[in-house]
């Protein structure tokens, strides 16, 4: 069943901050992020594992509340190439990210 | 380069006709997956492969093959291709830590 991400799309300023939320309704082993520019392939961000720690880079980053199934991608001082459609992909149980099921996405734009 | 490649990149055929799309990576990876996407529906995958010789279904495997005789390639076919076929179709490998590598699309339409 693929997971739930809200909101489905936002627009920013450059500058401003934004949270994406990705939801399950199954126990998870791990949440993968990804972004895809238009007309372009998704784009690895980070993974986070269950009992793994916050990850992030730049002012990119992501935690995992495994309790709740639930995962966000934070997205700070907002820059114009962070605009894309953001995919949360899950994995019930370890398979190198092999067997991920994708939520609809999120629609970010950044405006000057 | 590290990459990921398809072939064709755009193809337009009619309903019937039999058809492959290659993927190749060169980053000798044991996973590789195929993945539709439509619009409002992100990315569903069509069929995975653990390593050579070894695949399984994906969420949405109806109306596709799959084959994966040498690791560094793992062709989708379309026996009898449909017009709700018509999407854009991604191939991607994985790293033993989880990462996908997606090549660049396949847009294929289905008259």
């Amino acid at each position: 069943q693929q997971p739930v991400q809200s909101p489905q799309a936002v627009i920013l300023r450059e500058g401003e901050d934004a949270v994406i939320n990705c939801s399950s309704s199954k126990a998870l082993y791990s949440v993968h992020w990804y972004r895809q520019k238009h007309g372009e392939a998704p784009v690895f961000l980070m993974i986070l594992l269950k009992g793994g720690e916050q990850k992030g880079h730049d002012k990119i980053s992501a935690s995992f509340n495994e309790k709740k199934q639930q995962s966000s991608l934070y997205l700070t001082a907002s820059q114009l190439s962070y605009s894309g459609t953001y995919f949360c992909g899950t994995e019930e149980r370890y398979n190198q990210g092999g067997k991920l099921i994708f939520g609809q996405g999120t629609e970010l734009s950044v405006k000057p | 380069e590290a990459q990921v490649t398809q072939n064709p990149r755009y193809l337009i055929t009619v309903t019937g006709k039999k058809l492959t799309v290659t993927c190749s990576q060169n980053m000798n990876h044991e996973y590789m997956s195929w993945y539709r996407q439509d619009p409002g529906l992100g990315l569903r995958q069509i069929y995975y492969s653990m390593n050579v010789e070894v695949t399984d279904k994906g969420d949405v495997p109806e109306g596709y093959k799959v084959s994966r005789k040498e690791k560094r390639n793992f062709p989708l076919i379309l026996e009898s291709p449909s017009p709700n076929q018509t999407s854009l179709y991604f191939c991607a490998s994985s790293t033993p830590g989880g990462e996908q590598f997606f090549g660049p699309g396949t847009r294929l339409t289905v008259l």
